[in-house]
């Protein structure tokens, strides 16, 4: 199956300030990654699609200037929350279409933001 | 709204019982069915998928698919203390997207 590699795995950063999650994809050439945060015992809720090449698409309420995603080549994926809040602070994952069935995530990120 | 529901639990089962997780989708159009198991501070693996009616079994787990009535159920046979974790039911409404529950703690106790 698909293998995906995402960190850092986790961060502890400063409000205010930016930080940039990135993805890559190992062994499949993904034209798109899936975005996903999750708060504590809470479900998995997709922020954003990323297309390789083009503009992401961001799911309702997901503001698109303070997380930036950028999608220049087929392995890699990268998002950055900008000027970072406390209330951003959760686990951020990525994802992947492989090959088989169902999505393949990234080892995610913990974001926590003081 | 399309939604897919869970029992937030916990669920506790002696080792070596049969755990259940049930899940149920309000979309009657939805196409593909995934469990995944998710632990603590970790990102989710996916366990089974399954599209059509009936059970499809995979070593000790069993998913049952039942469109007519919107359920999809995971059995665990012979749970293990490490099999303790959130079971995530994931459905794929026909499109790129996938909807998640909000998982099922399941706890095994030795």
């Amino acid at each position: 199956g698909a293998v995906v590699s995402q960190h850092p795995s986790w961060v502890i950063c400063k409000s205010g300030t930016s930080v940039k999650i990135e993805c890559r994809s190992l062994d499949f050439q993904a034209t798109t990654m899936f975005w996903y945060r999750q708060f504590p015992k809470q479900s998995l809720m997709l922020m954003a699609t990323s297309n390789e090449g083009s503009k992401a698409t961001y799911e309702q309420g997901v503001e698109k200037d303070k997380f930036l995603i950028n999608h220049a080549s087929l392995t890699l994926s990268t998002l950055t929350v900008t000027s970072a809040h406390p209330e951003d602070s959760s686990f951020y994952i990525c994802s992947e279409r492989g090959l088989g069935s169902g999505y393949t995530f990234g080892s995610g990120t913990r974001l926590t933001v003081v | 709204q399309k939604e897919v529901e869970q029992n937030s639990g916990p669920l506790s089962v002696p080792e070596g019982a049969i755990a259940s997780l049930n899940c149920t989708y309000s979309d009657r159009g939805s196409q593909s069915f995934f469990w995944y198991r998710q632990y603590s501070g970790k990102s989710p693996e996916l366990i089974m998928f399954i599209y059509s009616n009936g059970d499809k079994e995979d070593g000790r787990f069993t998913a049952q698919l039942n469109k007519a009535s919107q359920y999809v159920s995971l059995l665990i046979r012979d749970s293990q203390p490490s099999d303790s974790a959130t079971y995530l039911c994931a459905v794929n409404p026909g499109t790129y997207k996938y909807i998640f529950g909000t998982g099922t703690r399941l706890k095994v106790l030795a």
